[in-house]
């Protein structure tokens, strides 16, 4: 199993719909996660970190559920804007401070 | 506070020849990581560095590559008799103890 999984999509959604994402990982004891995003031929830029009490910024809603070891993001109102590369990133104990990648999901809004 | 800073943005070399790409972390972070991403892949863990140390070189290419820290100066990728293969995009980013990752914009390399 592969320490950190996600859909590749592509998600393909109109303006103004909410779309989810969910991304899941393989080590128990990791303490830190982060969904950050990607445009083309870009570096991936953090988007929001995930806490255990779940947190909201604006139309971006991210949560964490332990017990199943998944982590989401959901995306209100979408905006034309919002078409990248979405990757779940997860820090496991025992690598220092090395962060894993998922491979990302890609998220297509259609006018 | 300047960003992860990258150069070149953009290289080209020819196979059997030396590529190195420089990385320049944000203020006030000692933490330096770079990660490869081939074309339409995701991004690949390559190495952790601290100043003066490596932390996790698990991601490193066992021929060909190094990576250093110095104290003083740019985190320094080293690919030595480039292939075509190595033909990339290779992000640094740089973190706090503890923190988020920053990422720089990236060094493209073109083998021909």
């Amino acid at each position: 199993r592969k320490e950190v999984e996600q859909d590749p999509g592509p998600f393909n959604v109109p303006e103004g719909a909410t779309v989810a994402f969910n991304c899941t990982y393989s080590n128990s004891a990791s303490q830190s996660f982060f969904w950050y995003r990607q445009d083309c031929r870009k570096e991936p830029k953090l988007l929001m970190s995930v806490y255990s009490s779940g947190n909201e910024d604006g139309r971006f809603t991210a949560q964490l559920n332990r017990a199943s070891q998944y982590i989401s993001l959901l995306i209100r109102d979408s905006k034309l804007s919002d078409s990248a590369t979405y990757l779940c990133v997860v820090n496991p104990l025992g690598y220092g401070q090395n962060f894993v990648f998922g491979p990302g999901t890609r998220l297509s809004v259609l006018p | 506070n300047a960003g992860v800073m990258q150069n070149p943005r953009h290289l080209v070399r020819r196979r059997g020849q030396e590529a190195r790409l420089r990385c320049s972390p944000m203020k006030g972070h000692s933490h330096v990581y770079w990660y490869r991403q081939l074309p339409e892949e995701g991004l690949k863990f390559m190495v952790y560095l601290q100043k003066e140390n490596i932390i996790d070189e698990s991601g490193m290419p066992k021929e060909r590559f190094s990576a250093e820290f110095p104290k003083e100066g740019p985190s320094i990728l080293r690919i030595q008799q480039v292939v075509r293969g190595d033909s990339a995009a290779y992000f640094c980013a740089s973190s706090p103890p503890g923190g988020e990752q920053f990422f720089g914009p990236g060094t493209r390399l073109t083998v021909l």
